[in-house]
């Protein structure tokens, strides 16, 4: 399976700004994906990211607070933009084959705002 | 879309006991069945999956079965070790979306 890292790790955030977060993989892959992992609780799709075009986004989740970019097969970005305590998550990319369907998480950006 | 139920959200067991987790999910296009294990602080892990052309699948003391009729799948471990303690999501694909995870079950091995 492919090599997923993510940067950062971990952040600390005040109110109000924004964040970006990385997601890098070490060959090409089909789909990137990014989910939201609350405490506690289950994988939310975000986003899928789409090389070479504008993301697609789940019900409950916007562009202009979620932007993400993925310039290449590679690599992709997530900003959580004008951020809130409700922002604090683990934040997770995700990539996948879509011929087979396997998809392989990243280790995650565990993000808090104050 | 896909709906995915996941039951127990939370499952105690002894050492050496057997563990079942179920699944079910709506959409019969569904075909691809994966299991994650996710230990705490870190990234969930495939540990299995299971594709609608079979009924069963196993590895060592992991095992899934899947019952398209009745779209349920289930997640076994046999003989389970204090290291299985984790949460496990199941999920399904079908067809152009990303796969749908059920909210996860939080297994407990007592040793």
């Amino acid at each position: 399976s492919a090599v997923i890292s993510q940067k950062p790790s971990r952040d600390i955030c005040q109110r109000g700004t924004s964040l970006t977060i990385q997601c890098q993989v070490d060959s090409q892959v089909t789909m990137m994906f990014w989910y939201r992992q609350q405490p506690g609780q289950s994988l939310t799709l975000i986003a899928t990211a789409n090389q070479g075009s504008e993301a697609t986004y789940e019900s409950g989740f916007v562009i202009d607070k979620f932007p993400i970019s993925r310039p290449n097969l590679t690599f992709s970005t997530l900003t959580v933009s004008n951020m809130s305590p409700e922002d604090s998550s683990i934040y997770l990319c995700s990539v996948g084959d879509g011929g087979v369907n396997e998809q392989f998480f990243g280790p995650g950006t565990r993000l808090t705002v104050l | 879309g896909e709906n995915v139920e996941q039951h127990p959200s939370t499952l105690s067991v002894q050492e050496g006991d057997s563990a079942v987790i179920k699944c079910t999910y709506s959409d019969s296009a569904s075909n691809y069945f994966p299991w994650y294990k996710q230990e705490l602080g870190k990234r969930p892990q495939l540990i299995i999956d299971i594709r609608s052309n079979v009924g069963e699948k196993k590895d060592q003391r992991i095992a899934v079965t899947l019952n398209k009729t009745a779209k349920h799948f289930s997640l076994h471990i046999t003989e389970t070790q204090p290291e299985d303690s984790a949460v496990y999501f199941c999920a399904a694909y079908s067809g152009n979306t990303p796969l749908v995870f059920g909210k996860g079950t939080r297994l407990s091995v007592i040793a």
